[in-house]
């Protein structure tokens, strides 16, 4: 079966501390892969997309990268942690076949 | 070009009552409409979906939505609302490159 895991569920880190967040899929192959962002009352807002390794678009300039070293791997990272990085990060993926996307739980971070 | 907009960032019902989430969408071609559900520090669940067919979908929950071309829309709708149904919801339309474009999302509260 295709499944999503992102880790960690819950990250507490320091102002200018780095980052890194890792997202994986199970049971598909070459998926579209996304970072979403939901900050307090702003919606999801889309952060990166990949459409294969190697391959990243940015959609909101900021303080984060991602790299999409294998197939189904997508990692978010940040060298120095801003106050304004906080909120709930979430992975997606989606093939073409099945036209929607299926998000991971999400990892809440709180930067202090 | 897609766009999404949902109207009401917050709706009230009662229990027992009938649930109606607004969503209006811009398509230039043929629309994938989705809506997803997300309950406190999780991730979000696909609620139902239509591509083709039959403009009237069923999905998860009890909930279902009407496509209506000639409106725009695509309304989520219960008949009856349980306490459990309270969490946020999003309306989302597929962009010509397949990724999804999603609404600021509805909040549902359920009042015993």
């Amino acid at each position: 079966s295709q499944t999503i895991h992102q880790w960690p569920a819950t990250l507490v880190q320091p102002v200018g501390s780095p980052l890194s967040l890792e997202c994986t899929v199970e049971g598909t192959s070459n998926p579209n892969l996304y970072w979403y962002r939901q900050a307090a009352g702003r919606g999801l807002q889309l952060l990166f997309y990949s459409v294969g390794i190697g391959q990243i678009s940015s959609e909101v300039p900021q303080n984060l990268s991602a790299s999409r070293p294998q197939d189904r791997q997508f990692i978010l990272s940040s060298k120095k942690l801003l106050l304004s990085d906080s909120g709930f990060y979430l992975c997606a993926w989606h093939t073409g076949a099945n036209y929607g996307y299926t998000f991971g739980s999400g990892t809440r971070l709180t930067v202090v | 070009a897609q766009s999404v907009t949902q109207l009401g960032s917050h709706v009230s019902v009662s229990e027992g009552a009938l649930v109606l989430l607004r969503c209006n969408y811009s398509s230039s071609v043929p629309p994938y409409l989705f809506w997803y559900v997300q309950y406190p520090n999780q991730g979000l669940q696909l609620l139902l979906k239509y591509t083709t067919g039959a403009t009237l979908v069923k999905g998860i929950n009890g909930f279902e939505a009407e496509f209506k071309k000639s409106e725009t829309s695509f309304h989520l709708t219960k008949p009856s609302a349980h306490m459990s149904d309270a969490a946020e919801y999003f309306c989302a339309v597929r962009s010509n490159t397949g990724n999804l474009i999603f609404g600021k999302g509805t909040k549902l509260s359920v009042k015993p």
